[in-house]
């Protein structure tokens, strides 16, 4: 098992600019999900993706898109950035009829000024 | 929709205390239940899961939780608080269908151990 692996680690961007995030899920996992963590919080769901396609939403706005690769790696993607979009944003892996178990990636923090 | 409240945003016990997390949840079917761990600077680390299995689940480093419906409770506990159970803990449900395997999280506890 080689784990989720998120980069990058830390980014700084300011308001308006957009940001790419990249996740790797676990060997074997063919379902990637992104939440966002904000200062004191706990995650918040923002989407799931399985073979490639969206495959449920939070209440997140349309600027926050993502990607699903054949190999099952993932982006998000996040337009039009603000203030608040300041946040750890943590990518899960896992394998689709799970029973909800993910095995987390240690996270991107964004930063936007 | 489902929804989890941690009772309790800090919680400070003595080394070899006993640790006792709070949680309740809300959901309007059959819930899954979980608690994970976040250390400093890291992401989310399972510590045990319910699945509509036995009501009391074991977890590692010696945590365990029992789910109790008729009070919709998910406590967390430790016999033994270690200095290395210091971190945020969070108490998750998700619907575990074979849709989006969404978790809806609580606020997080943060767990302090005093020497």
């Amino acid at each position: 098992e080689t784990g989720v692996t998120q980069s990058p680690t830390h980014l700084i961007k300011t308001r308006g600019q957009q940001v790419t995030l990249r996740c790797s899920s676990q060997s074997g996992h063919n379902t990637v999900s992104w939440y966002q963590q904000a200062l004191g919080q706990g995650p918040q769901f923002i989407f799931q993706y399985y073979r490639e396609e969206e495959n449920g939403r939070g209440n997140f706005p349309p600027r926050f898109s993502g990607l699903q690769f054949p190999n099952y790696s993932s982006e998000l993607n996040v337009n039009a950035l603000e203030l608040d979009d300041s946040a750890l944003y943590l990518c899960a892996s896992s394998l689709r009829g799970n029973t909800g178990e993910l095995i987390f990636g240690e996270g991107s923090r964004l930063t936007v000024l | 929709a489902q929804s989890v409240t941690q009772l309790g945003s800090h919680v400070s016990v003595s080394e070899g205390a006993l640790v006792l997390l709070r949680c309740n949840y809300s959901s309007s079917v059959p819930p899954y239940l979980f608690w994970y761990v976040q250390y400093p600077n890291q992401g989310l680390q399972l510590l045990l899961k319910y699945t509509s299995a036995a009501t009391l689940v074991k977890g590692i480093n010696g945590f365990e939780a029992e789910f109790k419906k008729s009070e919709t409770s998910f406590h967390l506990t430790k016999p033994s608080a270690h200095m290395s159970d210091a971190a945020e803990y969070f108490c998750a449900v998700s619907r575990g269908f074979q849709g989006a395997q969404k978790l809806v999280f609580g606020q997080g506890t943060r767990l302090t151990i005093n020497p």
